[in-house]
């Protein structure tokens, strides 16, 4: 069964530094997501992504966070300067348009 | 706005019993609903959807669930539980991008852990 990829699974960073966090999103598909998890929290839209562009964003996906297909496979979730308060697991997602959405294992990102 | 309570934050079983996990959804128009399950240090795999048609729904696993509009729920059921069912189960509602295109902006539950004895 085709699946979305994330990498890092887990990455530590710095308070302050720069993340990105990749996808490959299931081959066909043309919608992308992504979501995040706080730790004992629920799990939370941040953001959609259709056609090279933004479709919808939350209000958690401030300036401090960004989203680009840079070569038409991948998908990349980009926090410019992390807050402890980022610290999260992040799913990146795909769907087709039976909006069948798939989620990758997550990358964990703690924020020191 | 759209919301999802799953009442039980955690659900005990024994293995061969039946399960049912509780999904109520506050939502103006036509849900579209899911079910997915998450083991320890895996992500979301889907169990099944409901967008339109027959109300009760079959998923991968054995599952099923049961879209009650009246009642605003989307309960999941399993006839007998098997010890690889332990996980958290997450319900969630879909609502529709601007061109209603996309229905993957989802509102997630809390989650509910089950665990099952042997």
């Amino acid at each position: 069964e085709p699946e979305v990829t994330q990498t890092p699974s887990h990455q530590v960073t710095q308070m302050g530094q720069e993340v990105i966090l990749r996808c490959v999103p299931i081959s066909n598909h043309l919608y992308f997501y992504w979501y995040r998890q706080i730790l004992g929290q629920k799990v939370e839209f941040l953001v959609s992504f259709y056609n090279n562009e933004i479709s919808e964003k939350s209000e958690i996906f401030d300036d401090q966070f960004s989203v680009e297909r840079p070569d038409g496979s991948n998908f990349t979730l980009k926090i410019r300067s992390t807050k402890l308060e980022d610290s999260a697991m992040y799913f990146c997602a795909s769907s087709d348009n039976r909006n069948t959405i798939y989620f990758g294992e997550g990358s964990w990102l703690t924020v020191v | 706005a759209q919301s999802v309570t799953q009442p039980d934050i955690h659900i005990t079983v024994s293995e061969g019993a039946s399960l049912e996990l509780r999904c109520n959804y506050s939502y103006g128009a036509t849900p579209y609903l899911f079910w997915y399950v998450q083991s320890p240090g895996q992500g979301l795999q889907l169990l099944l959807k409901y967008f339109s048609g027959d109300t009760l729904v079959q998923g991968i696993k054995g599952f099923e669930a049961e879209f009650k509009r009246s009642q605003s729920s989307f309960n999941l059921r399993k006839p007998s539980v098997h010890w690889s069912d332990a996980a958290e189960y997450f319900c969630a509602v879909g609502t529709a991008n601007a061109g209603g295109t996309s229905y993957g902006k989802l509102t997630f539950g809390q989650g509910t852990i089950l665990t099952v004895h042997p």
